[in-house]
């Protein structure tokens, strides 16, 4: 069982490059998340997804786009990157209000 | 929108003594409050959760309270042990915010042999 799956684990962009963080899940949930994590700022919540066909944004939204493509999967993209968007990137699902949110292993991204 | 603050950001026990953390958050309407347990290199993964409708909630050595009139939440470790060390967030949300799961800064923890 899979569970949430990220991909790349790693990657370096230049100042203004483009590029799409791709995330899915096997267990069928209606949610979707994306955070990024930054040392003392915790998760911060980018965009989330709360069933197929919707998305909202979150506290940090600026910068990100996303598409919900189906139930399975939720991609992340930065249209133009900038240093500030250094940071590790996590997605996340659960099935719905107050379940457990399952979490991939985090995407590395360093732009530079 | 919600916000959750969340202290100590580091702590440092020695083994077998008791650790506490503690969130607040500003949305009264918040009625789901989870912990989640980060190792290094990790995904988060939830250890514990509690309902607006409970006060506490006891799992093996890890507690939750919940005060809503105060509107925080503590979450307590006994008799700590070294493989409790790890960053630790606590979240909050409610049916109304449509799905949304805001997070604390989260705390270091150190379990001191």
């Amino acid at each position: 069982n899979a569970g949430v799956t990220q991909t790349p684990k790693f990657q370096v962009l230049k100042t203004g490059q483009s590029m799409t963080l791709q995330c899915a899940q096997d267990m069928n949930h209606n949610s979707m998340y994306w955070y990024r994590q930054d040392p003392g700022m915790g998760l911060r919540l980018i965009y989330y997804s709360a069933s197929e066909g919707t998305t909202d944004k979150g506290e940090v939204p600026n910068g990100y786009n996303v598409s919900r493509l189906n139930k399975r999967e939720f991609s992340l993209r930065l249209e133009s990157a900038a240093p500030s968007q250094t940071s590790v990137y996590f997605c996340a699902s659960r099935q719905g209000w107050g379940t457990e949110a399952f979490f991939g292993q985090g995407t590395r991204l360093t732009v530079v | 929108g919600e916000n959750v603050e969340q202290h100590p950001s580091t702590l440092s026990v020695q083994e077998g003594d008791s650790a506490v953390i503690k969130c607040t958050y500003s949305d009264s309407a918040s009625n789901y409050f989870p912990w989640y347990k980060q190792e290094l290199g990790k995904g988060p993964q939830l250890i514990i959760d509690i309902r607006s409708n409970v006060g506490e909630k006891k799992d093996q050595r890890i507690a939750v309270t919940l005060n809503k009139t105060a509107k925080h939440f503590s979450l307590h470790i006994t008799e700590t042990q070294p493989e409790d060390s790890a960053v630790y967030f606590c979240a909050a949300t409610s049916y109304n915010q449509g799905g949304k799961l805001i997070f604390g800064q989260g705390t270091e923890l150190s379990v001191k042999p």
